[in-house]
């Protein structure tokens, strides 16, 4: 159990562009989803926070008009990168944690790979 | 600001070593703690999970314990084996609900 998606895994595209990121917890209801990015050699950074019908958190130094999220429902949570640039390439990675969760425990998805040329 | 810090940051055992890696983080005011496998180019692998009332968790080889108070935490590996080569993250849960990584040790285990 505790499965969670990510689509696509990897993304090539012009920069000026916008990427779309999918993800999706597959076999439990995610009331609350979060964005990561990790650039290489580097640690995890949470970008955004999203609470599902509720606008995302975001943490400071990421652009909300940017990095556009939706939670539109329990079970999926959209991250759009607009105007791509190639200081956005970077992997991306969403976890999700549901609403029966007492021990708060997040389940990661498996990341998707953006690189913007 | 919580901040969490891994040492060391590399580490090269022959196999059947057996091996501790360490974890820091600056304030004892966490929810739990977790440790990650990551393969390269991979998403994360949930290892184990501490909660900040318990003192340590073990999963087969895998030992992690926790020192809330002095912000410490150990992942001990038993027996390593070639196919434990990774990166191992650390990450603590604030109140907020969100993870706060460490860097992470990569592990070379050497046949």
């Amino acid at each position: 159990g505790a499965v969670v998606s990510q689509h696509p895994s990897r993304v090539i595209c012009k920069s000026g562009t916008s990427v779309k990121i999918e993800c999706r917890s597959l076999d439990f209801q995610a009331t609350t989803m979060f964005w990561y990015r990790q650039f290489p050699k580097q640690s995890l950074m949470l970008m955004a926070t999203s609470n599902e019908g509720s606008k995302a958190t975001y943490e400071q130094g990421v652009e909300k008009d940017k990095f556009l999220i939706n939670h539109a429902s329990l079970t999926l949570s959209t991250l759009t990168v607009t105007s791509a640039h190639p200081e956005d390439s970077s992997f991306y990675i969403c976890s999700a944690r549901g609403s029966t969760s007492s021990s708060y425990e997040q389940y990661f998805g498996p990341g998707t790979r953006l690189t913007v040329t | 600001k919580q901040e969490v810090t891994q040492i060391p940051a590399a580490l090269s055992v022959p196999e059947g070593e057996n091996l501790v890696l360490n974890c820091s983080f600056t304030d004892s005011a966490i929810y739990n703690l977790q440790w990650f496998r990551q393969d390269p180019g991979k998403g994360l692998t949930s290892l184990l999970l501490i909660q900040s009332s318990q003192r340590e968790q073990t999963s087969g080889r895998l030992n992690a314990s926790l020192d809330k108070s002095s912000g410490r935490s150990t992942l001990y590996i038993a027996a390593s084996q070639p196919g434990d080569s990774a990166t191992y993250l650390c990450a603590v849960q604030g109140s907020q609900g969100n993870l706060i990584f460490g860097k992470g040790t990569k592990l070379s285990v050497k046949p």
